[in-house]
């Protein structure tokens, strides 16, 4: 059973400190890492992706790849009120074609 | 714009009922996909379809089928509602292609009384 894992949290974080989240997979073969922003009683939207190990960024969001310690994380600087969300770690499944394998997700509270 | 849409946000059924969930989506994607989300759980996979009249189980396959006739479209359902399939169900479709992101519709919340 391939494993993408997250702390669940909570994670609190003072405003305009870096929020830092983690994720690890467990299929070497996994070649596109994904992240997907969760608003309460929404659905996921993407953030962020990443293929090649090493940083990629985007604004205040900077996805970090390592594909040795098969680990993905996802940086937000400058932490606002509205980045209070949960975050979902998605990795591909190697054997499966076109699917995702998704983590449980974090749930990242921002404090005012 | 990208769009995936879902025939109801909320729904509340009956234990034995029959329930069909519609997902439509406008961006000619290949690939469709049903999840559902539960608390703790996470994101677990019904069904996916790589093309018009395919279909692969996923990790929860069991009490679901699906269909799909037509390329935007992709049907759940429900043969016998269950209240353990009391859930928030999410559609989501892509293309071709394993560096290609799956994009969401808005998600049904069933309830299964």
């Amino acid at each position: 059973q391939k494993e993408v894992e997250q702390n669940s949290g909570p994670l609190s974080v003072p405003e305009g400190a870096i929020a830092s989240l983690n994720c690890t997979y467990s299929d070497r073969g996994s070649q596109s890492f994904f992240w997907y922003r969760q608003y309460s009683g929404k659905s996921p939207e993407l953030i962020m992706f990443i293929y090649s190990n090493g940083d990629k960024e985007d604004g205040r969001f900077t996805a970090q790849l390592n594909k040795a310690s098969q680990y993905v994380s996802l940086l937000i600087r400058d932490s606002q009120p509205s980045d209070s969300a949960t975050y979902l770690c998605a990795v591909n499944d190697p054997q499966g074609a076109q699917k995702l394998v998704f983590g449980q997700g974090t749930r990242l509270t921002i404090n005012p | 714009d990208v769009k995936v849409t879902q025939s109801s946000r909320y729904l509340v059924k009956r234990t034995g009922e029959k329930v069909f969930l519609e997902c439509v989506q406008d961006m000619d994607h290949e690939n469709m996909f049903w999840y559902r989300q539960d608390p703790g759980l996470g994101l677990r996979l019904i069904y996916f379809s790589y093309d018009v009249k395919m279909k692969e189980k996923g990790d929860i396959p069991e009490g679901y089928s699906v269909s799909r006739e037509k390329k935007e479209r992709f049907s759940l359902i429900l043969e016998s509602a269950s209240t353990n399939q009391t859930s928030m169900y999410l559609c989501a479709s892509s293309p071709q292609g394993i560096y290609n992101e799956q994009f969401f519709g808005p998600g049904t919340r069933l309830t299964v009384l």
